[in-house]
């Protein structure tokens, strides 16, 4: 079974503190994304990388930056937190193969910035 | 500009009647599809898909129906049980990335 496990469920940090939010996963996925949910707004993709050191910008990524050293590992960095960076963020994985395609999510980060 | 649509931001049902949640496309180049849960503080779980050549995909209680030519898909759950209670997010495939709807929040009453 595919696991993406995410460092924190629940994050509590000051306005203009860096955040870094951790994600591995263990099946050797090639893609793998970070999504911010947010109530009436569905899941919005922050950024996103189809391999190690090669990173993609979503549709929000201001405010934000990612780093993939591994394959395993993805990071996304709050450079200086915000109130409106409150959020549920959620990361994922998959294969790049159509046949078997699907993401697999962590459990997700409740980041609340005061 | 949303491509793909989920009019509902939510939908009451009784538990053992039909559940029945809507998703729209505006992508005719989509060619495939996803149905993900996800409960409140957890991430959002695999539930089931379609392939554009097909228009039925069914396992279990839960059944997927594809209309192209409406670029229309509902996701049926029947009979529907409290567990159902959750959002639930239709997805299309697009060079590898999903794009998501914005999820409607199905509860079962008892």
């Amino acid at each position: 079974d595919v696991k993406v496990t995410q460092s924190s469920r629940y994050l509590v940090k000051r306005t203009g503190e860096k955040v870094f939010l951790e994600c591995v996963q263990d099946m050797d996925h090639e893609n793998m994304f970070w999504y911010r949910q947010d109530p009436g707004l569905g899941l919005r993709l922050i950024y996103f990388s189809y391999d190690v050191k090669m990173k993609e910008k979503g549709d929000i990524p201001e405010g934000y930056s990612v780093s993939r050293e591994k394959k395993e590992r993805f990071s996304l960095i709050l450079e200086s937190a915000s109130t409106n960076q409150t959020s549920m963020y959620l990361c994922a994985s998959s294969l790049s193969d159509r046949e078997n395609y699907g993401y697999t999510f962590g459990s997700g980060t409740r980041l609340t910035v005061v | 500009d949303q491509q793909v649509k989920q009019n509902s931001p939510s939908l009451s049902v009784q538990e053992g009647r039909i559940s029945i949640l809507n998703c729209d496309y505006t992508n005719s180049m989509f060619d495939y599809f996803l149905w993900y849960k996800k409960y409140p503080a957890e991430g959002p779980t695999f539930l089931i898909s379609i392939s554009s050549i097909k228009d039925k995909n069914e396992d279990g209680r839960f059944t997927v129906f594809l209309n192209k030519s409406a670029k229309h898909l509902s996701l049926h759950i029947v009979p529907s049980q409290p567990g159902d209670s959750a959002v639930y997010f239709c997805a299309a495939l697009s060079n590898y990335q999903l794009i998501w709807g914005a999820g409607t929040k199905l509860i079962i009453k008892p």
